[in-house]
């Protein structure tokens, strides 16, 4: 089993919707990155979270420590937006900043 | 400031051939990662480095790979020799790594894809 599990695998939206990408996870951790993947390939954090909520834009991510769970929102989803999101998270015992990913949620927004 | 530069960007190699993948990280960052991403495993941190060190390198597959950091703004990775199972895109990721800190972001280069025959 995965140390961290994304679902769903493939989400297909319409413009507008709002989305909602889950993680879940394992081990005890120190903090949880979200990442987007462009179609290009190219990789940029989103957010780091050790609790709590963030939000930035049409994004929300937030996490829930005791269950072991976070999500990403997308509000008011736009074309743009499709992308592979990745979780990762930086396990709290050891290397500090050794990342485990998920293996990512391919967003497609239709217009 | 140009981000992290990863050099090649694409390279395309035969069976046995020594590979090596160049990183420049982003000027004053002290922490320098290489990742593995294959469509089958995802992203795979191979190797990290703190102060030019390398800190764990539990992610390197095997021997046939080996990684250095001469200095706070190069590094390289190396295949020797590659197999057709190394093919994937590498990158390269940099950070000013302060535990706990909001600030601790990693910036990714644009990777390079490898692809042996």
């Amino acid at each position: 089993k995965n140390e961290v599990e994304q679902s769903p695998q493939n989400l297909t939206a319409q413009e507008g919707e709002f989305i909602t990408i889950n993680c879940s996870y394992s081990v005890g951790i120190s903090a949880l990155h979200w990442l987007q993947q462009h179609p290009g390939g190219g990789i940029v954090s989103l957010f780091m979270l050790s609790s709590g909520k963030k939000k930035h834009g049409r994004l929300i991510a937030t996490i829930n420590i005791q269950e072991k769970h976070s999500s990403l929102h997308i509000t008011a989803s736009h074309p743009r937006d499709s992308a592979v999101y990745i979780c990762a998270v930086r396990n709290s015992g050891g290397s500090n900043y050794k990342l485990t990913f998920g293996k990512g949620t391919l967003l497609t927004v239709n217009p | 400031d140009a981000g992290v530069i990863q050099s090649p960007r694409h390279e395309v190699t035969e069976m046995g051939q020594e590979v090596t993948l160049r990183c420049k990280p982003i000027s004053g960052h002290d922490y320098l990662f290489w990742y593995r991403q294959t469509m089958m495993r995802g992203l795979e941190l191979l190797i990290y480095f703190n102060n030019n060190v390398p800190i764990d390198d539990s992610g390197m597959p095997e021997d046939r790979f080996s990684a250095k950091m001469p200095n706070a703004s190069f590094s390289t990775l190396k295949i020797q020799p590659s197999e057709p199972r190394d093919s994937a895109v590498y990158f390269c990721a940099s950070s000013w790594g302060i535990a706990w800190s909001s600030t601790d972001t990693q910036y990714f280069g644009p990777g390079t894809r490898l692809t042996v025959l």
